[in-house]
């Protein structure tokens, strides 16, 4: 079973439109992330969470919230999507420094969204 | 803002040869790590280097770091079929908690 799951893997909806990602793990990891990734591009960081109560903006967080659940769950909403966020969306994890972490990421398989 | 730089950013050789590929960064690191990504998949990490070390090896994979330079490259030895993917490295800064990527390099091994 995958450490780092994502649902769903493939959306499409229309400008305006409320949209929820969902991310899970079963890795025990206290970090999780929201990266978007576009054609020919690396990824980008959307936001993160260090822990339940921690939440961070990332480098391109406009557009975009964050609710994080639990340990094991990280989620991302479009409060209103547009065009220009369609994109493939990654979830990943890491452990927390301290215990024996190496900054090393564990992604998820990602969502492909379209937004017409 | 994307701290690490990519070079090529595509790259296609033959099954059974060397792939290098190489990463510049602008600020100093904690460590440096690499990634692989199959089409449309998620990324899968590779190899991590760390800020004090020179050179580090895992199987085929070979990974450099040049502080003073501020580079690294990966070189991927025998190539096969299976190595065609997105290359991606990515960065620690010092100081912060996350990993920056840079854009990658794509890389194709014909047979």
């Amino acid at each position: 079973d995958a450490d780092v799951t994502q649902t769903p893997r493939n959306r499409i909806t229309k400008t305006g439109k409320r949209i929820m990602l969902e991310c899970s793990q079963t890795k025990g990891h206290d970090r999780m992330y929201w990266y978007r990734q576009d054609p020919g591009l690396g990824l980008r960081l959307i936001y993160y969470s260090f822990d339940v109560k921690d939440i961070n903006k990332g480098e391109i967080s406009d557009g975009y919230s964050v609710s994080r659940q639990a340990q094991a769950k990280f989620s991302l909403s479009l409060e209103s999507a547009i065009p220009n966020q369609t994109a493939l969306y990654f979830c990943a994890t890491s452990a927390l420094r301290g215990q024996g972490s190496t900054d090393t990421q564990y992604f998820g398989p990602g969502t492909r969204l379209t937004v017409l | 803002s994307q701290q690490g730089e990519e070079d090529p950013q595509a790259l296609s050789i033959q099954e059974g040869e060397n792939a290098t590929m190489n990463c510049s960064y602008k600020t100093s690191i904690n460590n440096l790590q690499w990634y692989r990504q199959n089409s449309g998949r998620g990324l899968v990490h590779l190899i991590l280097i760390r800020s004090n070390e020179r050179e580090k090896h895992s199987g085929r994979l070979r990974v450099t770091l040049d502080t003073s330079k501020k580079s690294s490259s990966l070189l991927i030895t025998a190539s096969r079929a299976a190595d065609t993917a997105s290359y991606f490295c990515a960065t620690v800064t010092q100081g912060a908690q996350k990993l920056v990527f840079g854009q990658g390099t794509r890389l194709t091994i014909n047979p």
